[in-house]
């Protein structure tokens, strides 16, 4: 079965302060590596689509990557608005079967 | 203009009822879906309906029922609603994992 661990659950930066939330998977035969992020009250926003390993994509200050076993979303210099809950999803074999992490939470102080 | 639009936002009812979920898409998406984010915010997919056709069920319990009336509408019918059901359902679309899914803003159930 396929199975998405993301970590840390709850992280807290200060402004300007880089870091990366990890997403670790096992699954037989990736199709297809999300990243979303997710506001208080609101359905999750797509961010990216990763494939294969070695792949890379950005979007303003974040910018995911993948490897064999897990994708890290880097965030650069965050500001007080990327304060989300970011999820990693992943799809594999057959039909539009997509299994979702729990997400973390990321906190950014002024 | 809201994509992919839910109604209701909120609902309260007791348990035992029968209740729906409406789910309306104007993105001319092929593929929408309904999933359940629990109290420890994990999403989990229930059903997947592809141009009005059933494709994914997910061991739920059939006191839920979904219908698509046609390509851009995807309703949740709740049979004898139960504590356990109490959650967001999301509703979501799709058209090329390239583009990932767009997702509605929820409908909180809250079964007392």
């Amino acid at each position: 079965e396929d199975q998405v661990t993301q970590s840390p659950e709850a992280l807290r930066l200060q402004e300007g302060e880089s870091s990366s939330l990890n997403c670790s998977y096992t699954v037989s035969g990736l199709r297809g590596l999300f990243w979303y992020r997710q506001d208080p009250g609101k359905g999750p926003e797509f961010l990216f689509t990763l494939y294969s390993a070695g792949e890379e994509k950005e979007k303003e200050r974040l910018k995911a990557t993948l490897t064999k076993k897990e994708s890290f979303l880097h965030i650069t210099a965050p500001k007080p608005e990327d304060s989300a809950t970011y999820l990693c999803a992943l799809q594999s074999g057959g039909y539009q079967k997509v299994t979702f992490g729990i997400g973390t939470k990321l906190q950014v102080i002024p | 203009d809201t994509a992919v639009s839910q109604t209701p936002k909120y609902l309260v009812t007791q348990m035992g009822n029968d209740k729906s979920i409406k789910c309306e898409q104007n993105l001319g998406h092929d593929t929408m879906y309904w999933y359940k984010q629990d109290s420890k915010k994990f999403l989990k997919i229930m059903f997947s309906y592809n141009n009005k056709e059933l494709i994914i069920n997910e061991t739920v319990p059939n006191r839920f029922s979904p219908k698509s009336p046609d390509k851009a509408h995807l309703n949740l019918h709740i049979n004898s609603l139960e504590l356990g059901d109490s959650a967001v359902y999301f509703c979501a679309t799709s058209y090329d994992q390239a583009f990932g899914y767009t997702f509605g803003s929820g409908t909180r159930l809250t079964v007392v």
